[in-house]
């Protein structure tokens, strides 16, 4: 079963634009992990955040990480045609498996 | 650097053949995966494994055999494959221990008539 859940499963905004997509989860985790899917390709790991981290930064990339709500969100800043992709977050247990979810596909229109 | 290698990129197979899926990394990675994507949802893991010489099941092991033929290599194996085994089938390596991120393949996309 899907341990991660995106929302929302489609999103299509403006070149320039930010976009928010938000993963739950049902189990206590030990980190999240967001991937981007570009079409015809393997996922590319883009940002890891532990179970104790509340926010983290990478370039134009933020990810938050409520753990009492068992939630996590990714922000892509100032958003450009390359970042045309299916985002998917992935929890990790204590064992070395991740669960991922069904992804949020992002539009970004030129 | 190639990263992880998957081969072959396509295959179309009739229902009944069997089947041998390729995987080789140059990133001295001990763990190694195999995941299937099908529409509309998440990469469901198939085997695993920790380290050169073991192997575990995941979600969805059912249809499927792996072998860990040396650490940069894991190969995945459909004995008889069905309609319900297309798909696109990944594999990915990463370092030991909680932290460490997943490196993909492009993947092999199969189908079975």
């Amino acid at each position: 079963s899907q341990q991660g859940e995106e929302d929302p499963q489609a999103l299509s905004i403006q070149e320039g634009e930010n976009a928010t997509m938000n993963c739950s989860y049902k189990t206590s985790i030990n980190n999240l992990q967001w991937y981007r899917q570009n079409s015809g390709r393997g996922l590319v790991h883009l940002i890891l955040i532990r179970s104790n981290e509340r926010e983290k930064h990478s370039g134009r990339l933020r990810v938050t990480l409520d753990t009492s709500k068992k939630s996590s969100s990714l922000l892509i800043t100032a958003s450009r045609a390359a970042d045309t992709a299916s985002y998917f977050c992935a929890r990790r247990s204590n064992d070395y498996k991740l669960s991922f979810g069904a992804g949020t596909t992002v539009t970004v229109r030129a | 650097n190639a990263g992880v290698t998957q081969t072959p990129k396509f295959q179309v197979l009739k229902t009944g053949q069997s089947m041998t899926l390729q995987c080789a990394q140059d990133m001295n990675h001990n763990s190694m995966y195999w995941y299937r994507q099908d529409p509309g949802m998440g990469l469901r893991l198939i085997y695993y494994s920790a380290s050169e010489g073991t192997t575990d099941k995941g979600e969805v092991p059912n249809g499927y055999n792996v072998s860990r033929l040396n650490k940069r290599e894991f190969s995945l194996r459909l004995e008889s494959a069905a309609p319900s085994q297309t798909s696109v089938y990944f594999c990915a390596s990463s370092d030991s221990g909680n932290n460490q991120p997943q490196h993909f393949g492009d993947g092999t996309r199969l189908s079975i008539l």
